[in-house]
């Protein structure tokens, strides 16, 4: 089944806590992404890669790390999360970043930073 | 940076009505594309059209996009109570095929 997966799904850390949110797609796709979700502010993208070891700042990447070292996986990492990190993220892949296709979306994982 | 944004915030009307939310953008598009979210779940894509179309529909989902007024609508035809979800407007435009989602719009259908 094609599909975009995210590890964990939920997680309570402490302040200054490193971690590391995994995501994976079994689709080959070229272009993976990361987006927060805030009430009221939307997706926010954190930061996207059209490729392996080719990756970007989006809108709010202050406080994240990527990486794109195999195709599948684009992991997420906070190296000192702050409670302002508290969200909701979404891992997404799509075949392509040239032209348009549609993106695939993980189930989300929710972060709580106390 | 948001570049798409829904109206109605929140939509709430009874199973059968039709439902219709508009997304208005400002800078020109490649294309536009619908995403629906249920709860704290992942977005799932409904639709894609393109700058120079001005109408598609899947099932019960019809788009339009008005390039002119930088503005796109869906319209659910004969909801049901499991389209209770939010839908996102996407947009690409310019050089960038990188999608920027809109805050949504809520809809609630009561059965």
């Amino acid at each position: 089944e094609a599909q975009v997966t995210q590890n964990p799904r939920y997680l309570i850390t402490v302040t200054g806590k490193k971690l590391t949110v995994t995501c994976s797609q079994n689709m080959n796709h070229e272009y993976m992404s990361w987006y927060r979700q805030d009430p009221g502010l939307g997706l926010r993208q954190i930061y996207y890669s059209m490729n392996v070891e080719v990756t970007d700042k989006g809108d709010v990447p202050e406080g994240y790390k990527v990486s794109r070292k195999e195709k599948r996986n684009f992991p997420l990492i906070l190296e000192s999360p702050s409670p302002n990190q508290t969200s909701l993220y979404f891992c997404a892949s799509s075949f392509s970043p040239l032209g348009t296709y549609e993106q695939y979306f993980g189930p989300g994982t929710r972060l709580t930073v106390t | 940076s948001q570049q798409g944004e829904e109206d109605p915030q929140a939509l709430s009307i009874q199973e059968g009505e039709n439902a219709t939310m508009n997304c208005s953008y400002k800078t020109s598009i490649n294309n536009l594309q619908w995403y629906r979210q249920n709860s704290g779940r992942g977005l799932v894509h409904l639709i894609l059209i393109r700058s120079n179309e001005r109408e598609k529909h899947s099932g019960r989902l019809r788009v339009t996009l008005d390039t002119s007024k930088k503005s796109s609508s869906l319209l659910i035809t004969a909801s049901r109570a499991a389209d209770t979800a939010s839908y996102f407007c996407a947009t690409e435009s310019g050089g960038s095929y990188i999608p920027t989602f809109g805050r949504g719009t809520s809809l609630i259908v009561h059965p």
